[in-house]
């Protein structure tokens, strides 16, 4: 079966660096994403890695393995606005997204 | 603004009720989804719309049904709703160019008794 892995919980620091791990197996590879959801509201795109290699936008980041089938989020200085779930997924060979259950990211001053 | 309207945001509905949630782009985006958040658990697909007049079984399809006569709206129906059915659905386009990423409605959140 397809199955994507990622912690359920994780506490930080404002100001400090966290990294968020991801974990897949699926039927063929096609890209994996990255999505920020904020409590009771909409997920929204964070990133897309296909290659490997690590992918940079501001003060988040994202690397991708696809041998090791692996990939994290790596947020850095840390605002209290960045307390969310994140959310990892792969499109498969199939073009269909697989999700992970989600990451809750807790701040703490 | 430009994005994805969903209608109603929240809803209390009777098991054995009818229920349509309403999803409208205005981004002329060709392929459209819906998911249901379980707590817990990821995204899942219930159904899915490549192009207008097109659509397709995603992984929880049973129970549920979908039509796309035009490209702007794609709705959810619940023939006949039941308890397990109570979740947040979420509606979702895409363009399918460049990295294909999913533009999502605010929600609809249903809750049936």
């Amino acid at each position: 079966g397809q199955n994507i892995d990622q912690p359920t919980e994780m506490t930080a620091t404002e100001g400090a660096i966290v990294q968020i791990n991801c974990t897949y197996q699926t039927s063929g590879f096609n890209g994996l994403f990255w999505y920020q959801q904020h409590a009771g509201e909409a997920p929204t795109f964070l990133s897309y890695n296909v290659l490997d290699g690590l992918e940079e936008k501001g003060r988040f980041s994202s690397f991708l393995s696809r041998s090791k089938g692996y990939s994290y989020l790596l947020l850095k200085e840390l605002q209290m606005k960045d307390s969310a779930s994140y959310l990892c997924a792969v499109r498969d060979s199939n073009y269909q997204l697989i999700w992970g259950a989600g990451t809750k990211l807790i701040i703490k001053p | 603004i430009a994005g994805i309207t969903q209608a109603p945001t929240s809803q209390i509905l009777a098991a054995g009720r009818r229920m349509t949630l309403r999803c409208t782009q205005d981004m002329r985006h060709n392929a459209m989804y819906w998911y249901r958040q379980d707590l817990g658990l990821g995204l899942r697909l219930i159904h899915y719309s490549n192009t207008a007049g097109t659509t397709g079984k995603g992984e929880v399809p049973d129970g549920y049904s979908v039509s796309r006569a035009n490209t702007d709206d794609f709705p959810l129906t619940l023939a006949s709703a039941v308890p397990s059915q109570t979740s947040v659905y979420f509606c979702a386009s895409s363009d399918g160019v460049g990295t294909g990423e999913l533009f999502f409605g605010e929600g609809s959140r249903l809750t049936v008794l």
